[in-house]
């Protein structure tokens, strides 16, 4: 089973909404990732949670707010998004952040208005 | 820094057709992964196949298969007898060792016509 799920699928907010992103795994995967799509492009990775623990963070705002409550569960808290922050965010995961594969969710599409 | 290069922003191939989609890549490293992820119009991205730099026999699955060639930092992706459910993006990523994210080249938009 290399089942990654995302809730919700599709999310539609003000720019003074506060919401949450979901990515559930279980499948083992110790590392989890989230990336942000715009259309055609390719994904770019916003971070990565190894064993728990914020291992890398890629220069994000901090209107994005990560948090992995235990091995399984990645969420991302959003809070005064922009317009400009419309995309599909792509949760996936991996064994280890090391060498291994990863595997992603379907994704949520976001709208932000 | 790495770089993953993909030459055609858009190809099309005939059903049962043979197709391939090319990657280059620039690094100083020796060790790395490179892999070819498939992104269909339902945007699930999936893995399609995985190659260690360190083994030089060509990764295969099913109807793909990668022409890796070390020397000439090139990793491309044939897809045998395609099928109009390849029809997807499919990006060309590289990992270097370490905790190193991935970088994903721009994509490469593939129709398959009946």
């Amino acid at each position: 089973d290399t089942e990654v799920t995302q809730t919700p699928k599709h999310l539609v907010m003000g720019m003074t909404n506060k919401k949450s992103l979901k990515c559930e795994q279980h499948m083992g995967h110790r590392a989890m990732y989230w990336y942000k799509q715009k259309a055609k492009k390719p994904p770019e990775l916003m971070f990565v949670y190894s064993y728990e623990k914020l291992s890398i963070n890629e220069s994000v705002p901090s209107r994005f707010s990560p948090e992995c409550p235990n091995s399984s569960l990645l969420n991302l808290h959003l809070h005064a998004l922009q317009p400009e922050d419309s995309a599909l965010y792509l949760c996936a995961s991996s064994l280890y952040a090391v060498q291994e594969t990863q595997y992603f969710g379907p994704g949520t599409r976001l709208l932000v208005l | 820094a790495q770089t993953v290069t993909q030459s055609q922003p858009e190809m099309s191939v005939q059903e049962a057709e043979t197709v391939t989609l090319s990657c280059t890549y620039d690094t100083s490293e020796s060790n790395y992964y490179l892999f070819w992820y498939k992104q269909p119009p339902s945007r699930q991205m999936i893995l399609v196949i995985r190659q260690e730099a360190y083994k030089q026999q060509n990764a295969t699955e099913n109807r793909f298969s990668v022409n890796f060639q070390k020397a000439a930092k090139s990793f491309s992706l044939k897809i045998s007898d395609s099928q109009l459910g390849d029809t997807a993006m499919y990006f060309c990523a590289f990992m270097k060792q370490g905790n190193t994210p991935l970088v994903f080249g721009k994509g490469t938009r593939l129709s398959v016509i009946a």
